[in-house]
């Protein structure tokens, strides 16, 4: 069936350090890929998609590409903010959404 | 305004107690879903609803109950809570006819505690 693997958290980071969390998938098909994050206490947003091939999401800084040769969707940000400290869920599409196990990330000052 | 809203936002509860939680979209979806949350994060798909019609039906307790009474609105209905039940449930919507390939708005959840 179709599942997610997301890196194992938690990851802590310094303002301003590069941020990469891995997601493999498996599916049938060519499902769309999500990223959804979760604030402390709130539900879950949409980060950003991708629904074929090659694509790349993009939003507030963060940015994830659809590989289909790797079977992955790695999100990547540039410069991390105290404000991004979050859960971060890797999903799958299809019937219902499928999620990864979720990375705590932590962003000190 | 609020796309998905749930109600109550904390729940807590002694065993044995039976218990509902509402759950409503202004978005126009006609799909929507129960997820559970577990202590470790983990997510976890209970049920889906297409246009007030069952569509997915997890490996979920019977004293788990959803009720549609239109494709607005999606409550869940738990009976004879247990300790273990003691997670936080997402409710969410999509467009589609239960397939998720197009994006799922969810709700700020409901904390259950059952003591």
């Amino acid at each position: 069936g179709d599942s997610v693997t997301q890196m194992e958290g938690p990851v802590t980071l310094s303002e301003e350090a590069f941020l990469t969390i891995n997601c493999t998938y498996t599916a049938t098909g060519y499902p769309s890929l999500f990223w959804y994050v979760q604030y402390p206490g709130e539900g879950l947003q949409l980060l950003l998609k991708a629904t074929k091939a090659d694509d790349k999401g993009s939003n507030k800084g963060f940015e994830a590409t659809y590989r289909k040769e790797t079977t992955s969707f790695h999100l990547e940000k540039g410069s991390v903010q105290v404000s991004d400290s979050a859960v971060y869920f890797c999903a799958l599409g299809g019937s219902r959404l499928t999620f990864g196990e979720g990375t705590q990330l932590t962003v000190n000052p | 305004d609020t796309a998905v809203s749930q109600t109550p936002k904390y729940l807590v509860t002694q065993m044995g107690n039976d218990k509902s939680i509402k759950c409503e979209q202004n978005l126009g979806h006609d799909t929507m879903y129960w997820y559970k949350q577990d202590s470790k994060k983990f997510l976890k798909i209970m049920f889906s609803y297409n246009n007030k019609e069952l569509i997915i039906n997890e490996t979920v307790p019977n004293r788990f109950s959803p009720k549609s009474p239109d494709k607005a609105h999606l409550n869940l209905h738990i009976n004879s809570l247990e300790l273990g039940d003691s997670a936080v449930y997402f409710c969410a919507s999509s467009y589609g006819t239960g397939v998720m390939n197009t994006e799922a708005f969810f709700g700020q959840g409901t904390r259950l505690t059952v003591v």
